[in-house]
């Protein structure tokens, strides 16, 4: 069965500086999709980035970029000059990539601070 | 467009007492979920369904019914409320079932049972 850990419960991060979130995970699949989702203080989760894992290239998003290491299975969010709005709790997640794979499964979120 | 609606956001039980979230979404979607998420824990996913009519269990699904008799509607049924069962409960839906699927999630619904 896949894992997802989290092993940075919370992290804080002056206003404009660059922070990295830590998360691995477990599987022994070849293919699969690996996801950044935010939480902020209203609940409601949103996606924040994606990774292809047959693509080696890290993906990027505005401030987001991944670090994405498949052998080491890592796959560590950078957000760079961050803002007062990124205040929220991320999750990492894994999903495979095939159809029957409906499943997402989550670690258990680390929580960033951002002081002004 | 509205997403994934939940109601109600928050609600208070006693022990013993039933209710259902209701989640509706606008988007089509084939697939639906509900997750509920514990302090410190990562989200456990309750029940899902591939379509109208098809409901399959999850990771906790004990306590708990679901249906899905419209593409649109998934709503969570909690029998005999137990304090075990307090916890912040999400709805989700996504276009398919395969990996690059996003899941797009209501606000959540906060259920404390006392």
């Amino acid at each position: 069965a896949q894992t997802v850990t989290q092993s940075q419960p919370e992290m804080s991060v002056q206003e404009a500086e660059t922070v990295t979130l830590s998360c691995t995970y477990d599987t022994s699949e070849s293919d699969y999709y690996l996801f950044w989702y935010k939480q902020p203080p209203s609940r409601q989760m949103i996606l924040v980035i994606r990774q292809e894992a047959y693509k080696q290239q890290n993906a990027t998003e505005n401030r987001f970029s991944v670090n994405f290491q498949k052998a080491a299975k890592s796959f560590s969010l950078k957000i760079s000059d961050s803002q007062l709005g990124d205040a929220a709790m991320y999750f990492c997640a894994y999903r495979s990539v095939n159809t029957g794979g409906f499943k997402t499964i989550f670690g258990a979120g680390t929580r960033l601070f951002v002081k002004a | 467009n509205a997403g994934v609606t939940q109601t109600p956001k928050f609600r208070i039980l006693k022990i013993g007492q039933s209710m259902t979230l209701q989640c509706t979404q606008d988007m089509n979607h084939n697939y639906m979920y509900w997750y509920r998420q514990d302090p410190g824990m990562g989200l456990k996913l309750i029940y899902y369904s591939v379509g109208a009519g098809i409901t399959d269990k999850g990771e906790v699904p004990n306590g708990y019914n679901v249906s899905r008799s419209t593409t649109e509607d998934f709503p969570l049924r909690l029998e005999l409320a137990a304090p075990s069962q307090t916890s912040v409960y999400f709805c989700a839906s996504s276009p398919g079932g395969g990996g690059a699927n996003v899941l797009t999630f209501g606000a959540g619904s906060r259920l404390t049972v006392l």
